[in-house]
């Protein structure tokens, strides 16, 4: 069955450090990969996305991706958080082919103390 | 290009009324998505069309649930007889021939 997994439910992480959230996917085919972003109340914001080419794929904000095709995996990371980025995050697989459903993880909120 | 509009943005309505929802694309776009968001969850997919045809729908979209885009442009969602367990944000998004998809802000649905 198509699915993503995200671990974390939550993470802290103060201000300037480093992040890296996680996401496993399984899927049967080539998949589409993506990663996106939701403040409370809102609806989500394209993060970025890896189709096929270079596996570190980089995106708004200063966050960056990389596709790990041997771990099923589609880690984000941002090399200095900002107080700004607190909010929850989605990983998503889709098809490769327009018009179909993604599948998201359960998302990972992230909060940042200071 | 304003981006994808979602309207009303919240209702409140008692057990058993019906509700619509409204979701206008962006303009070039043909394709547009629902999604229900419950909480601490992710989206899950309800419905997909390409131009005015439904092409996909989930088995989340029991039959009091009906989705419409007359003429490929904007789209309601209808639900009847809503039940509490309807109390979701119901996420819309479009794309064009590609893949990648862009929401609106969601109509936050509470069933008293």
């Amino acid at each position: 069955a198509q699915s993503v997994t995200q671990p974390d439910i939550h993470i802290t992480v103060s201000e300037g450090a480093s992040l890296e959230l996680r996401c496993n996917y399984s899927y049967g085919a080539t998949p589409y990969l993506f990663w996106y972003v939701q403040s409370p109340g809102q609806g989500l914001q394209l993060l970025l996305k890896y189709f096929s080419g270079d596996t570190l794929v980089q995106g708004i904000k200063g966050f960056e991706a990389e596709f790990k095709r041997s771990q099923s995996s589609f880690n984000l990371r941002k090399p200095s958080v900002h107080w700004s980025d607190a909010a929850e995050y989605f990983c998503a697989v889709g098809a490769n082919q327009a018009g179909t459903a993604l599948i998201f993880g359960k998302g990972t909120t992230l909060s940042v103390s200071s | 290009d304003t981006g994808v509009s979602q309207d009303p943005r919240h209702k409140i309505t008692k057990r058993g009324q019906n509700v619509t929802f409204r979701c206008d694309p962006i303009s070039e776009h043909n394709r547009l998505y629902w999604y229900r968001q419950t909480l601490g969850q992710g989206p899950e997919f309800l419905t997909y069309f390409q131009n005015e045809a439904q092409l996909e729908k989930s088995r989340l979209l029991s039959d009091r649930f009906s989705a419409e885009r007359p003429k490929g442009s904007f789209s309601t969602l209808e639900i009847q007889r809503t039940e509490q367990g309807d109390s979701a944000m119901y996420l819309c998004a479009s794309s064009w021939d590609n893949y990648e998809q862009y929401f609106g802000p969601g109509t936050r649905l509470t069933v008293t």
